[in-house]
């Protein structure tokens, strides 16, 4: 069975940073073909595609929040991590993870995590 | 400002036939690149629907279709049931962008 958690903290103040983690089973990011993915989701609006990284470490980002965004895995624990920089009141959103794969020509979020709800307050 | 549009909302009694439009451009869905569709029931996770364009995952009902036609994409729900009622979002990528897109998303209600 393949399950995905996020986890960090849930309330940031704004300028601050936001680190996030994914761990998952029931693959392995070394060496699979896969990869893991951030998508946040703000309070009854739609889902925005954040981050992705790859088995083989390529890395790809959404162009709107690239200069924010870091993102990094750790095989040995399963784990990915997000970084978001200069958190403002407009990054509250639930934030999920998924596992990216390919099945036909092309990619797409096969499994998600239950998402963390991230809110930026003072 | 998502790339991909989709109707608000599209409503159906339980029994009917529904479908949601997907509209994107030549840098994603007109160039080929695949459409997959995430239904999000209220207050859980999206779930994928529809892979590449026309594929349910095991364990989805073939009550679900998808189809893809130029710059545009559709999911037919047929045979509409209470539980179908949810978010649902289209998806694909975006070359211009060179980024992941998703849709604006469609409220189904079953009247």
């Amino acid at each position: 069975q393949i399950t995905l958690k996020e986890s960090g903290l849930t309330l940031v103040k704004p300028t601050q940073t936001l680190t996030l983690t994914c761990t998952f089973s029931g693959f392995s990011l070394s060496p699979s073909g896969v990869g893991v993915g951030w998508i946040r989701q703000p309070p009854g609006k739609a889902l925005e595609w954040l981050a992705l990284i790859y088995w083989d470490d390529d890395k790809r980002f959404s162009p709107s929040l690239k200069s924010r965004l870091t993102i990094t895995k750790d095989t040995s624990k399963n784990q990915v991590v997000l970084t978001m920089t200069n958190m403002d009141p407009v990054d509250t959103a639930t934030y999920y993870c998924a596992r990216h794969s390919i099945a036909t020509a092309d990619w797409y979020f096969d499994v998600w995590g239950r998402g963390t709800l991230v809110t930026v307050s003072s | 400002q998502s790339v991909l549009t989709q109707p608000p909302s599209v409503s159906g009694a339980p029994g009917q036939r529904i479908t949601i439009s997907c509209t994107g451009s030549s840098s994603n869905i007109g160039a080929t690149y695949d459409v997959h569709w995430y239904q999000q029931l209220p207050g859980t996770a999206p779930k994928v629907l529809i892979f590449g364009n026309t594929h349910r995952p095991s364990g989805v009902p073939d009550r679900f279709s998808g189809s893809k036609s130029g710059t545009s994409a559709s999911l037919a729900i047929t045979g509409l049931q209470a539980e179908d009622e949810a978010d649902y979002y289209c998806q694909s990528y975006d070359s211009s962008l060179s980024a992941y897109v998703f849709g604006t998303g469609t409220k189904v209600t079953v009247l």
